[in-house]
């Protein structure tokens, strides 16, 4: 059953603590991405890959860190430099082609003790 | 980031009624995207449309990429209890190395049984 996973459902974010979110993909798609979403913000891009060891900052990178060492995988590591860190996380993938669709991972919902 | 302009923000309807909603933007996009989301969850793609002038179903959903690739709606006939939740719209540009989806902020849509 292919698709995308995120894990843990709902993590907990002590102060000066860096926490590591999951992304995993069983689609062979090429391209991944970070999305932050608030509450009447839409969707913010905060990084994306295009392929394995690469990657670029979306509009909001300031306070994350990403890896792409495997097609499958790319973690987003929510940093202590991220002063709001309280948010729902979007973890998407698509083929990399020019019609760009992406598919949605169901969420990480961090909170801050 | 530029945002598309979704319309209306929100609506509260009676089952069995038709919805339509859309979205506008300044730009072209050579994809429009449509996404549901529910409550705490990722959203889900409903419909991808990839030509200008494109009028595409999926059951009681029918969405139209507008022919100046500057707009797109979607309509939901009869709706049901089940339609409650958030329909985003996406649009994509594909230059060259443009991985990126652009976002409406949403349509909160309530079915009142």
């Amino acid at each position: 059953d292919g698709g995308i996973t995120q894990s843990p459902k709902y993590l907990f974010r002590k102060e000066g603590q860096n926490v590591t979110l999951s992304c995993e993909q069983n689609l062979n798609h090429d391209a991944m991405y970070w999305y932050r979403q608030d509450p009447g913000q839409g969707l913010r891009l905060i990084y994306y890959s295009q392929i394995v060891n690469d990657f670029q900052k979306g509009d909001i990178a300031e306070g994350y860190s990403v890896s792409r060492e495997k097609k499958e995988s790319f973690p987003l590591t929510v940093t202590s430099a991220q002063k709001n860190p309280t948010a729902f996380y979007l973890c998407a993938s698509s083929t990399g082609d020019s019609l760009g669709t992406q598919y949605f991972g169901p969420g990480t919902r961090l909170l801050v003790l | 980031g530029q945002q598309l302009n979704q319309s209306p923000q929100s609506m509260f309807i009676q089952e069995g009624e038709d919805v339509s909603m859309n979205c506008t933007s300044s730009s072209i996009f050579n994809t429009w995207l449509w996404y549901k989301q529910d409550p705490g969850e990722g959203p889900v793609l409903l419909i991808a449309l990839y030509k200008a002038g494109e009028l595409t179903s999926n059951g009681r959903l029918t969405a139209q990429f507008g022919i100046t690739r500057k707009d797109s709606f979607l309509n939901i006939s009869a709706s049901i209890p089940s339609d409650v939740g958030i329909y985003f719209c996406a649009g994509h540009h594909s230059g060259a190395g443009s991985y990126q989806l652009t976002f409406g902020k949403g349509t909160k849509l309530s079915v009142i049984p």
